[in-house]
């Protein structure tokens, strides 16, 4: 166990479904992330959390939405998907805010593998 | 653009033989840097990170990588790899911004 607590672990959707991706940290940490992995490509960071506050939207289209209620839990809120949303989404969390002071050694879940059809 | 290039998408080795990752990033101010480690069906875990000071850093399950400025790299060495290494290896770099911008990564494949 890692410390950080993704689930589900997989999930399958429809395009016009609605659900939730939950992280859940242990750790104490004050920051969390939420980042796609797709084959072939470098992880995208999606959104940043500092103290339960939003500091980083990297353009993520709306169909995503985050939601951070304390610095414990993350959820990202999906609705009408693409296929090409397909991906694992990994959560992560981290002691400083997400900046470089080189504190900010990250900490990840397992990640959620998500299929759209 | 700032990145963070591994050029190798696949390194196939036998296993006891050495191996190296390679990791570029395209920075001329300090940098610091990183190696995680994923392996099947898990999350990302740290191996590995320079922040300052020795340009040699090593893990605890044998992996070393050297900063090197002049050449903007950062690869990853293991001088005698096991089966149990078989994984992807992603470099990652917090570089001008306060951005972690990671590599594609490497998938490390050994083979008995």
């Amino acid at each position: 166990e890692t410390g950080v607590t993704q689930t589900p672990r997989h999930l399958v959707m429809g395009m016009t479904n609605k659900k939730s991706l939950k992280c859940e940290q242990h750790l104490g940490h004050n920051a969390m992330y939420w980042y796609k992995q797709s084959a072939k490509k470098p992880l995208e960071l999606m959104f940043v959390y500092n103290f339960k506050e939003q500091t980083e939207n990297n353009s993520v289209p709306s169909r995503f939405s985050p939601e951070c209620p304390n610095s414990s839990h993350l959820f990202l809120h999906l609705h009408t998907l693409q296929p090409e949303d397909s991906a694992l989404y990994l959560c992560a969390s981290s002691q400083g805010g997400g900046g470089s002071s080189g504190a900010n050694v990250l900490t990840f879940g397992a990640g959620s593998r998500l299929t759209v059809l | 653009a700032q990145s963070v290039t591994q050029l190798d998408s696949q390194v196939p080795v036998f296993e006891e033989a050495p191996v190296e990752l390679r990791c570029n990033y395209s920075s001329s101010v300090s940098v610091y840097l990183f190696w995680y480690v994923q392996y099947p069906n898990q999350g990302l875990q740290l191996l590995l990170k320079y922040l300052s000071g020795s340009t040699l850093v090593e893990s605890i399950n044998g992996f070393e990588a050297e900063f090197n400025k002049s050449q903007t790299s950062f690869h990853l060495r293991k001088p005698s790899v096991h089966i149990s290494d078989t994984a992807e290896y992603f470099c990652a770099a917090y570089l001008i911004t306060d951005k972690l911008i990671f590599g594609t990564g490497t998938r490390l494949q050994v083979f008995p």
